[in-house]
């Protein structure tokens, strides 16, 4: 079975700084997608990153980055710079082989403090 | 153009009574998800549509959930029986067969008291 482990509930950080979000993932698949998405108090989950694990290159998508680590097995978030808006939970996913389910983690917490 | 969208967004019923959720997904998505969110949980996958069948529908609890996808775009997720534990956020997501992103839509909050 694949899991997902965020192991931050909830993280504080200031305006303008970047913060990291922790995920490690398990899967003995050599073919898997990894996924960050942020669910805002409005419930909707938005797609922010994606990583393929055969992708040479650390995903970047304009202030998120997801820094892999392939041998640790961890997927870890940066958001740079950080928005009074970036407040919201944030979900750490992984999809496997051809397969098309997603596996979440837990979530983290983000606050944005002005 | 439109994202993913769910009616009800909240759904209040009583233990018992039968619900139906709906999902209208991204125009041109052939494939289509359910997910329900637990509170302070992530989703968890219930059933996927690939055109109008189910491809995999382990996800289900039990049968008294059901889902349809009759023309290959809305989908209807049918709860007969509900009980409180059925409380939850269940969220639809659409994507491209193939594709690795699944977008998803606002869900529906339901409530059985």
């Amino acid at each position: 079975a694949q899991k997902i482990t965020q192991t931050q509930p909830g993280m504080f950080v200031q305006e303008k700084e970047a913060v990291t979000l922790d995920c490690t993932y398990d899967t003995s698949d050599q073919s898997y997608g990894l996924f960050w998405y942020k669910q805002p108090s409005s419930g909707e989950m938005i797609f922010l990153i994606y990583q393929g694990s055969y992708d040479e290159q650390n995903a970047t998508e304009g202030r998120y980055s997801l820094n892999f680590q392939k041998a640790r097995k961890s997927a870890n978030l940066v958001i740079s710079a950080s928005q009074l808006g970036d407040s919201a939970m944030y979900f750490c996913a992984m999809r496997v082989g051809s397969g098309y389910k997603l596996s979440f983690g837990a979530g983290t917490t983000v606050t944005v403090r002005a | 153009g439109a994202g993913v969208s769910q009616t009800p967004s909240n759904k209040v019923t009583e233990k018992g009574k039968y619900v139906e959720l709906r999902c209208d997904p991204i125009s041109g998505h052939t494939a289509l998800y359910w997910y329900r969110q637990s509170l302070g949980q992530g989703p968890e996958f219930l059933i996927y549509f690939q055109g109008t069948g189910a491809a995999d529908d382990s996800g289900l609890p039990n049968d008294r959930f059901f889902a349809v996808r009759p023309e290959g775009s809305v989908s209807t997720l049918k709860i007969q029986r509900t009980e409180r534990g059925d409380s939850a956020v269940y969220l639809c997501a659409s994507s491209l067969i193939g594709a690795d992103t699944q977008y998803f839509g606002p869900g529906t909050r339901l409530t059985v008291l």
